[in-house]
C-alpha cells in the first residue's frame, strides 16, 4: 500500500526561527514529489521535485529530495506569522499521475 | 496565474439528495481530478479524467459518483444519493503535461455538508 508520512504532525515556533518539515514515502511507480501549503481552503503549490539532490528554492523556502532514502525535507528560514499553515507533501505515482497525500504538518508561527 | 474555479463554495444538502459540484479547469489543461478532504483528515484521491474518460478512480468513487465534462470547459462531480459521510471539502484540480511538468493546481474547493 502506498504511504506518505509527514513529521512532525504539528509544530509551534517563534517568528525568525528556522523549521524543517519531513516527508517520507513508499509508493510504487514514483514520479515526483510535491509540496503544498494549505491555509484556509485549497492547497497552493510550492515545489515539485523529481531528481535527488537538487535543491529547489523560493524566497525563504527550500526543498530537496532523496530518492535513495525515499524522503524529502521542506525548510523555512526566518519564519513569519504568514507561514502558519498546514504543509502537505504529496507523491505522484503511476501513469495516471494521481497524488498520494501525507497527513500534513500543522505549523504555527507565533509573533 | 490562471486559476481553477469551483462553484458553489458551500453546498448544504439533505441525505439522499443529488448534488453536482462544478469546476472550471485552467483552459489549456488536459488532466482533471477530484479530491476530497474530510475535516481533520488527509486529502484523498477520488478520480482522474483525461481525453473525456476516467483514467483512474479510487475505492471511494463508487456507483454513487460520476464525472462529466459536458461542454469542453466545465468538469462536474455528481453524487447521486448523498450520505452523511460524503460531507467533506471537495477539490477539483487540473494540470497540463509538457515534458516533466506535472504541477497539479487546485481550486478553492466546495464544502459539502450532508444533513
Amino acid at each position: 500500500e502506498d504511504k506518505v508520512v509527514q513529521s512532525p504532525l504539528s509544530l509551534v515556533v517563534h517568528e525568525g526561527d528556522t523549521v524543517t518539515l519531513n516527508c517520507s514515502y513508499e509508493v510504487t511507480n514514483f514520479r515526483s514529489l510535491l509540496w503544498y501549503k494549505q491555509e484556509k481552503k485549497a492547497p497552493t503549490f510550492l515545489f515539485m521535485l523529481t531528481s535527488s539532490g537538487i535543491e529547489k528554492k523560493s524566497g525563504r523556502l527550500s526543498s530537496i529530495l532523496d530518492k535513495k532514502e525515499l524522503f524529502s525535507i521542506l525548510n523555512i528560514t526566518a519564519t513569519q506569522t504568514g507561514d502558519s499553515a498546514i504543509y502537505l507533501c504529496a507523491v505522484v505515482r503511476g501513469y495516471g499521475n494521481k497524488l498520494v497525500f501525507g497527513a500534513g504538518t500543522i505549523l504555527r508561527v507565533k509573533s | 496565474e490562471p486559476e481553477v474555479t469551483q462553484t458553489p463554495s458551500h453546498q448544504v444538502t439533505q441525505m439522499g439528495q443529488e448534488v453536482i459540484l462544478r469546476c472550471v479547469p485552467i483552459s489549456n489543461h488536459l488532466y482533471f481530478y477530484w479530491y476530497r478532504q474530510i475535516l481533520g483528515q488527509k486529502v484523498e484521491f477520488l478520480v482522474s479524467f483525461y481525453n473525456n474518460e476516467i483514467s483512474e478512480k479510487s475505492e471511494i468513487f463508487d456507483d454513487q459518483f460520476s464525472v462529466e465534462r459536458p461542454d469542453g470547459s466545465n468538469f462536474t462531480l455528481k453524487i447521486r444519493s448523498t450520505k452523511l459521510e460524503d460531507s467533506a471539502m471537495y477539490f477539483c484540480a487540473s494540470r497540463t503535461y509538457r515534458g516533466s511538468n506535472e504541477k497539479l493546481l487546485f481550486g478553492s474547493g466546495t464544502q459539502l455538508s450532508v444533513l
